[in-house]
């Protein structure tokens, strides 16, 4: 596609609930990064794909957090149990760089509020 | 415990203006600094990307400069204009690929 796309771009869930957020990079990248970015602050690192091979998950911030990308391709971010502290933006960029030090390629985001 | 610092925090000028932001960072191994504009409700969009030898880089009325050796860099914009109003976020990349964010300078240009 022509630029990395996101949705829902809005997800407002009630606490307790399930969500899933799909990415879809710019065909042929091959690396894959989820943010979440809170309200007034930089984009904080969530995980890291290359290919289908997630190689770096340390910024999940708990067990509700859980990425794949099965196919190399699309990823989707799953949040269990949804708590208040969820509420934030999360950023998927891509980059067709292997290691990760190439462009990055944002998408416009999904803004999930957790009532 | 950020490592990329940011400021000022927030900034209004007048269209037409100039102005600096400022990035001081201690993130290490260095592999590139790249500064990013953040419309509200967007994604952020690359404006440049600079390695360990570059110290300068245009794009339009933008400036970045670099100085690896105080780990400072700055973003100038020259002759500002309304849509410039956004968030400036500074970015540094490690060897291994590692992104650490500032948390942005928000640049409101008022007519």
């Amino acid at each position: 596609g022509a630029g990395v796309s996101q949705s829902p771009r809005y997800k407002v869930a009630k606490r307790g609930q399930d969500v899933a957020l799909r990415c879809d990079p710019i065909s042929g990248h091959v690396s894959l990064f989820w943010y979440q970015q809170a309200l007034g602050q930089g984009p904080e690192f969530l995980t890291y794909f290359q290919n289908e091979a997630q190689l770096d998950k340390s910024g999940l911030p708990s067990d509700r957090f859980f990425a794949e990308r099965p196919e190399g391709s699309v990823s989707t971010l799953k949040i269990q149990r949804t708590q208040q502290e969820d509420s934030a933006v999360y950023l998927c960029a891509s980059s067709e760089d292997r290691v990760g030090t190439g462009e990055l390629f944002f998408g416009e985001g999904s803004r999930l509020t957790v009532l | 415990k950020n490592q990329v610092e940011q400021s000022p925090q927030s900034l209004i000028i007048l269209e037409g203006k100039n102005c600096t932001l400022q990035c001081n960072y201690t993130v290490s191994p260095f592999s590139n600094l790249r500064w990013y504009k953040q419309d509200t409700g967007r994604g952020p969009v690359s404006l440049t990307i600079m390695t360990f030898s570059e110290n300068t880089k245009s794009n339009g009325r933008y400036t970045a400069t670099l100085d690896a050796d105080t780990k400072q860099s700055s973003l100038h914009i020259t002759a500002s204009q309304l849509s410039d109003s956004a968030s400036y976020i500074c970015v540094v990349v490690t060897n291994a690929g590692k992104s650490t964010f500032g948390d942005g300078t928000t640049l409101t240009v008022k007519p």
